[in-house]
């Protein structure tokens, strides 16, 4: 079955440094891979969305890498500040379907 | 902010009752996606629908029914609640699209149940 992995470790970083996450899967060739921000007691928000074909894809602070050859996607935030600390979630087109498949997340605790 | 509205915010009932959670959307899209968050597990699908009285299945479904009548509304029912079914459970939506994956989802806050 599908499977993805997020580092359950919340990242602990300094106010103005690049946060990386990591989400990495298996068993599975999605054709495209979205990325959410979570706050606590609310729901999750679309950031970024990357198709299979594109390598790399920026949103203002915001980029997205996607290795279809390593199964990988990474997710970065240039000059993190406080207001980035939250959970992000990644997630998977399931059978180039409408449905995803969700990663478990990954906390960001940005330090002032 | 996409307009859902998820009802009740927070409930606590009893194991055996019935528990209905309504989700509303004033966006006209057409899916519709029913996910309870676990600790660990992350968001897990329950049921989604693809059109008025069009629904199915997803990766958690046992112990869930799901029903939509109109384009604006989606109901996720258990008929008789258990302890494992404490979670928060948030709906979602996400336009029509081709290409499927292609299209963002877009959440409400969720509905916080505990049942005792």
């Amino acid at each position: 079955s599908q499977k993805i992995e997020q580092n359950s470790e919340a990242l602990n970083i300094q106010e103005g440094k690049t946060a990386t996450l990591t989400c990495n899967y298996t068993n599975y060739s999605p054709a495209y891979l979205q990325w959410y921000r979570q706050d606590p007691g609310r729901g999750p928000v679309f950031l970024l969305l990357i198709r299979e074909n594109e390598k790399e894809k920026r949103k203002e602070r915001l980029k997205v890498t996607f290795d279809t050859t390593l199964k990988q996607s990474l997710f970065h935030i240039t000059a993190s500040q406080p207001a980035d600390s939250a959970t992000y979630l990644c997630a998977l087109d399931m059978d180039s379907s409408y449905k995803l498949i969700f990663g478990s997340g990954t906390r960001l605790l940005v330090r002032p | 902010d996409a307009g859902i509205t998820q009802s009740p915010r927070h409930k606590v009932t009893e194991t055996g009752t019935p528990v209905t959670l309504r989700c509303h959307q004033t966006e006209n899209h057409r899916y519709m996606y029913w996910y309870r968050q676990d600790p660990g597990h992350g968001l897990r699908l329950i049921h989604y629908s693809y059109g008025v009285k069009d629904t199915d299945k997803g990766e958690v479904s046992d112990g869930y029914s799901v029903s939509r009548s109109k384009t604006e509304d989606f109901l996720l029912t258990l008929e008789s609640a258990t302890s494992s079914q404490t979670s928060v459970y948030f709906c979602a939506i996400s336009e029509s699209s081709a290409g499927g994956g292609n299209q963002p989802q877009h959440f409400g806050d969720g509905t916080r149940l505990s049942i005792l």
